[in-house]
């Protein structure tokens, strides 16, 4: 049973670009949830997701974030117009269908690093 | 705003010795507290998901406690291995959809 997955593993972009962060959950895992590490912080939250469903944002940032995840495929996070202060390592987890965080842990990718420059 | 606090940042013991850390969170609206535990280079692994006051779980050497009445978790490792070097980190739920982190405690046995 292949863990979770993310790719790309390193993503450089310029100020301006977009950046498109692919998340695919375990088998059989239909909750997922995309984290950011910045340099010397924790892991913050960003969104939660069910399939097509966005259950709760409140960790994204207004502008320029976004998040889905489609019936069929990866989950994705995209950022439009990268800035540098969006350089860092988005992390997604995802954990089968029950009461969310209540029950069950949460099953970490291994992180897409963005660098903006 | 929502903090969780843990203690210390960053330990160093030798092989053998036993140890331990504190996770402090709100002790209000509580749902869940998490432990994970992140080596470097690799993805953060759970190791418990505890909810329930008084709760004590146990998984080989590492054994985690939970008091929601005041806030805070403790995390003991029996006699610690140089593979046990890693980042600890707890999270809190204060609902069902999202944890918040702390910034973990940075543990590195020497041989």
């Amino acid at each position: 049973n292949a863990g979770v997955m993310q790719n790309p593993r390193h993503l450089v972009r310029r100020r301006g670009q977009e950046a498109r962060l692919r998340c695919s959950p375990m088998k059989g895992h239909s909750h997922v949830y995309w984290y950011r590490q910045l340099p010397e912080e924790g892991l913050k939250f960003m969104v939660y997701l069910q399939k097509e469903n966005i259950i709760d944002e409140s960790g994204m940032p207004k502008e320029r974030f976004s998040a889905e995840f489609p019936k069929e495929g990866p989950s994705i996070l995209r950022i439009q117009q990268v800035v540098r202060g969006d350089s860092a390592a988005y992390f997604c987890a995802s954990s089968p269908p029950g009461q969310g965080v209540l029950d069950h842990e949460q099953y970490f990718g291994p992180g897409t690093r963005l660098t903006v420059t | 705003i929502l903090n969780v606090e843990q203690s210390p940042q960053s330990l160093h013991v030798q092989e053998g010795d036993s140890t331990n850390f504190t996770c402090s969170f709100p002790s209000s609206n509580f749902y869940a507290l998490h432990w994970y535990r992140w080596e470097t280079a690799k993805s953060p692994e759970a190791l418990f998901v505890m909810t329930l006051n008084g709760d004590e779980k146990k998984k080989g050497r590492i054994s985690a406690t939970l008091n929601t009445k005041e806030g805070y978790s403790y995390l003991y490792i029996k006699g610690s291995q140089p593979e046990d070097s890693a980042t600890y980190l707890c999270a809190f739920a204060y609902n069902t959809d999202k944890l918040i982190f702390g910034t973990g405690t940075r543990l590195q046995v020497f041989p």
